[in-house]
């Protein structure tokens, strides 16, 4: 089955710094990485997902790549402001089984 | 619209107790999940369900059970429980549009157990 391992597991920038969080996958199968963002005491919520049809997506401060020769993926986070600060998740979708593997987590600390 | 809830918030349990812990969706979604956090072990499933009726195992399923008996709701139980079972459980829900799976979760509030 898949397996998804993600790194660093904690990371602390300063206010207006990039922040990047990388996960390799194992199974070549997997068409679908999303991202989630779960602050403290609050649920995961969905940032950003990208398919295998595709290198790259943007939404304004947020990026995410995609190598599926090298089956990793990584999240970008430019402009860094406080309230990024939060534990993220990545994932990949196991098919047939019609289900999210998810990484360990990264714990993100941005430093006004 | 509610989206995904789950009951209870919070509870304490003695080791070799039961409980049934109740996730329900309004969003008249296909999938439902179960998962379990524990510190640096991000999220793991523990089982899940494609359609009403229907259940399979996840990553960590021993000593937990689940039924799907309608559609909106997903049961997870716990039988004799035990300190290892200390979590925070989240259940989630996804869905298709025709013969399109559209692959995003959308989880509940999560539950705090407690096993002493």
């Amino acid at each position: 089955g898949e397996n998804v391992e993600q790194h660093p597991s904690t990371l602390s920038v300063q206010e207006g710094d990039s922040a990047v969080i990388k996960c390799t996958y194992s199974d070549s199968a997997s068409n679908y990485f999303p991202w989630y963002k779960q602050e403290l005491g609050k649920r995961p919520q969905l940032i950003i997902d990208i398919r295998s049809n595709v290198g790259e997506k943007k939404d304004q401060r947020i990026a995410v790549t995609l190598n599926k020769t090298a089956k990793h993926f990584s999240l970008h986070i430019t402009e860094t402001q406080p309230e990024d600060s939060a534990v993220y998740f990545c994932a990949a979708y196991e098919e047939p089984e019609i289900r999210l593997i998810f990484g360990q987590g990264t714990e993100l600390s941005v430093k006004p | 619209n509610a989206g995904v809830t789950q009951t209870p918030k919070f509870r304490v349990l003695k080791t070799g107790q039961s409980m049934t812990l109740l996730c329900a969706q309004d969003m008249n979604h296909e999938y439902m999940y179960w998962y379990r956090q524990d510190p640096g072990m991000g999220l793991r499933l523990i089982h899940y369900s494609v359609g009403e009726g229907t259940t399979a195992k996840g990553e960590v399923p021993d000593g937990y059970n689940v039924s799907r008996l309608k559609k909106q709701n997903f049961l997870l139980g716990l039988e004799s429980a035990a300190p290892s079972q200390t979590s925070v459980y989240f259940c989630a829900s996804s869905y298709r549009l025709g013969g399109q799976r559209y692959y995003e979760q959308y989880f509940g509030p999560g539950t705090r157990l407690t096993v002493t």
